[in-house]
């Protein structure tokens, strides 16, 4: 099936530094979203993209956080600076127009410490 | 908003028995609901989906009920393989949620034994 690419696997970081988590959709996509799960907890929606812009976003997405997706490139989620409690796995998705189908990445485990 | 609880958080059964799996929710609203299955490194590749207007849905060895009255979701594996061993992951959404805003369970780890 469709394919969604998380770039690094694990990332390990110091407190206070930036970090860019990449993700390579699956290719005639067009909603990309962002998903975070704190070791042991539920995972749990930050924000949807869609057509350059920041459609949906939780309050998890905190203003550290940003997502873009220059030129059909990598979607990205950028924080900066990272806190301790940015420690989870992050998860991409994408979708096409059925906006309840989502494809999942692997995750990408990020350790700030 | 939403809370979904899944039971159980691990679940062992031996090759060839039924493994059930069971999601409660609590919005009246939610419209949407689905099986996600996630090995070891891998995505969460999806399994099963229904709208609300559905009651059950039966494919491939895999069979999702849905009572809306009791406001649970459960998806039963007929006959487990070891080849199913995963942690499954109920997910679901409001009608409103329009752009993937899913509210996932906690997961359940499942374990076939040959």
């Amino acid at each position: 099936g469709p394919k969604v690419l998380q770039i690094p696997s694990h990332q390990i970081i110091d407190m206070g530094q930036m970090v860019t988590l990449n993700c390579d959709p699956v290719s005639n996509h067009l909603y990309f979203y962002w998903y975070k799960q704190i070791l042991g907890q539920q995972m749990e929606f930050l924000v949807n993209f869609y057509n350059g812009k920041v459609m949906e976003k939780s309050k998890l997405f905190k203003d550290q956080f940003s997502v873009e997706r220059p030129d059909g490139s990598y979607f990205t989620l950028k924080i900066q600076p990272t806190a301790l409690e940015d420690s989870a796995v992050y998860f991409c998705a994408s979708s096409l127009a059925d906006k309840n189908t989502l494809y999942f990445g692997a995750g990408t485990r990020l350790s700030v410490l | 908003g939403e809370q979904v609880e899944q039971r159980p958080p691990h679940l062992s059964v031996r090759e060839g028995d039924s493994a059930i799996i069971i999601c409660t929710y609590t919005d009246s609203a939610t419209a949407y609901f689905s099986w996600y299955k996630q090995e070891a490194g891998a995505g969460l590749q999806l399994l099963m989906s229904v709208l609300s207007n559905v009651d059950r849905k039966e494919e491939q060895g895999l069979t999702v009920l849905l009572n809306k009255k009791d406001k649970q979701l459960s998806l039963n594996l007929t006959a487990a393989h070891p080849g199913d061993s995963a942690v499954y992951f109920c997910a679901v959404g409001g009608r409103g949620s329009a752009l993937g805003r899913l509210h996932f369970g906690a997961g359940t780890q499942l374990i076939v034994i040959p």
